[in-house]
């Protein structure tokens, strides 16, 4: 079945630093792929999506773009900050539901 | 206005009671989803319903009882608690099933 792999957290930068979060996936077919952030103690956002091969898809600094040839979406931005800290979550769809992968933290620290 | 609002925020019970939690969208979408995420941030869908209709009913006790009055609305009920079942509990809705979720903020529920 379809599935996410993102990179196991955590993730510790300093502020200003340069963010990758991994994100590689398995899929029948072309789903849409999405980025959703979880502030703590907050539900998750909607981050960014692409929805086709080469699709970029950015939002707040963040940028992914969808590689078919490699199955990954990886998340980057170039300076993170202390309010980026949060836990981000992979995930593509099915048609059906959106499929997750375990969530990568990230903590920036000042 | 918030988009998908859920109540309570916190629940705290004892174990082999029964609770609820509520959920409604206003922003008029045909989907409502119930998740279940765990102390590791782990996300596990529960239930889908599309315009009051059960489309998503994964691997889940028997004990969980999804009600939708109108596509609006998604309520749980939970009977006869366990340890197990202290989570926090998303609400979320989409347009569609296969496009991006509006969350809650979250019921944390507390099973002592």
């Amino acid at each position: 079945g379809d599935s996410v792999t993102q990179m196991e957290g955590p993730v510790t930068l300093s502020e200003e630093a340069f963010l990758t979060i991994n994100c590689t996936y398995t899929a029948t077919g072309y789903p849409s792929l999405f980025w959703y952030v979880q502030y703590p103690g907050e539900g998750l956002q909607l981050l960014l999506k692409a929805t086709k091969a080469d699709d970029k898809g950015s939002n707040k600094g963040f940028e992914a773009t969808y590689r078919k040839e490699t199955t990954s979406f990886h998340l980057e931005k170039g300076s993170v900050q202390v309010s980026d800290s949060a836990v981000y979550f992979c995930a593509l769809t099915d048609r059906r539901k959106l499929i997750w992968g375990l969530g990568t933290s990230l903590a920036v620290n000042p | 206005d918030t988009a998908v609002s859920q109540t309570p925020k916190y629940l705290v019970t004892q174990m082999g009671n029964d609770k609820s939690i509520k959920c409604e969208q206003n922003l008029g979408h045909d989907t409502m989803y119930w998740y279940k995420q765990d102390s590791k941030k782990f996300l596990k869908i529960m239930f889908s319903y599309n315009n009051k209709e059960l489309i998503i009913n994964e691997t889940v006790p028997n004990r969980f009882s999804p009600k939708s009055p109108d596509k609006a609305h998604l309520n749980l009920h939970i009977n006869s608690l366990e340890l197990g079942d202290s989570a926090v509990y998303f609400c979320a809705s989409s347009q569609g099933a296969g496009g991006g979720y509006t969350f809650g903020s979250g019921t944390r529920l507390t099973v002592v």
